[in-house]
């Protein structure tokens, strides 16, 4: 069974801090996928970043970044210098090579104040 | 606007009423998934296709839910006999198939369903 926990529910900030969400997994399979997705107040929820399991590499992407950490199943999710527009809920989720069905963790909101 | 789409956005309804909700994906996207939603939870997989071939349903999706994809292209999702606990936001998503060996998959706004 694959399984996604992310441990914190609530994080709050105040702008520029930079903040690290968690994410731990548990699978099976050998090959799988990661995914971060945001989902902003109005709901719909956006696609951030993939990275596959075989690729430990971390990579940054303008004020994100991500960490993945195979031998402790992790794939860690940082802002740096957070905004306001930065609040959301933020969900991790394990994907199987085949590419099927996603398994979500139960989100982080984040809150960034002024 | 080619992104994924959903209608209805909102749709309320009496226990026991028959609701039906359409899912219209990324044109090119030969993969479509449909996902439920619950306040303070993640996305929870329901069920998708691959062109019009339903090919695995969770067992979340009890017989009172039946979905269809019958040219490969928008899909619906049907669910009879509603009850308070069906009550969620239902997403859609699409992604292409497997022949790239990655699944990064698109989601549609939803529709929120109410049941009194």
């Amino acid at each position: 069974a694959q399984k996604v926990t992310q441990a914190q529910t609530e994080i709050s900030v105040v702008e520029k801090e930079d903040v690290t969400l968690d994410c731990v997994y548990e699978t099976r399979d050998t090959t799988y996928y990661l995914f971060w997705y945001k989902q902003p107040p109005s709901g719909e929820l956006v696609f951030l970043i993939r990275r596959n399991s075989f690729d430990e590499q971390n990579e940054i992407s303008g004020r994100y970044s991500w960490n993945f950490q195979k031998s402790t199943s992790s794939f860690n999710f940082t802002i740096t210098a957070s905004q306001v527009v930065d609040s959301a809920v933020y969900f991790c989720a394990l994907g199987r090579y085949a590419g099927n069905m996603l398994t979500f963790g139960g989100g982080t909101r984040l809150m960034v104040k002024p | 606007d080619t992104g994924v789409s959903q209608d209805p956005r909102h749709k309320i309804t009496k226990r026991g009423q028959n609701v039906t909700f359409r899912c219209d994906p990324i044109s090119e996207h030969n993969r479509l998934y449909w996902y439920r939603q619950t306040l303070g939870q993640g996305p929870e997989f329901l069920t998708y296709f691959q062109n019009e071939a339903q090919l695995e349903k969770s067992r979340l999706l009890s017989d009172r839910f039946s979905a269809e994809r019958p040219k490969g292209s928008f899909s619906t999702l049907e669910i009879q006999r509603t009850e308070q606990g069906d009550s969620a936001m239902y997403l859609c998503a699409s992604s292409l198939g497997p022949t790239t060996g990655a699944n990064e998959q698109f989601f549609g706004p939803g529709t929120r369903l109410t049941v009194l």
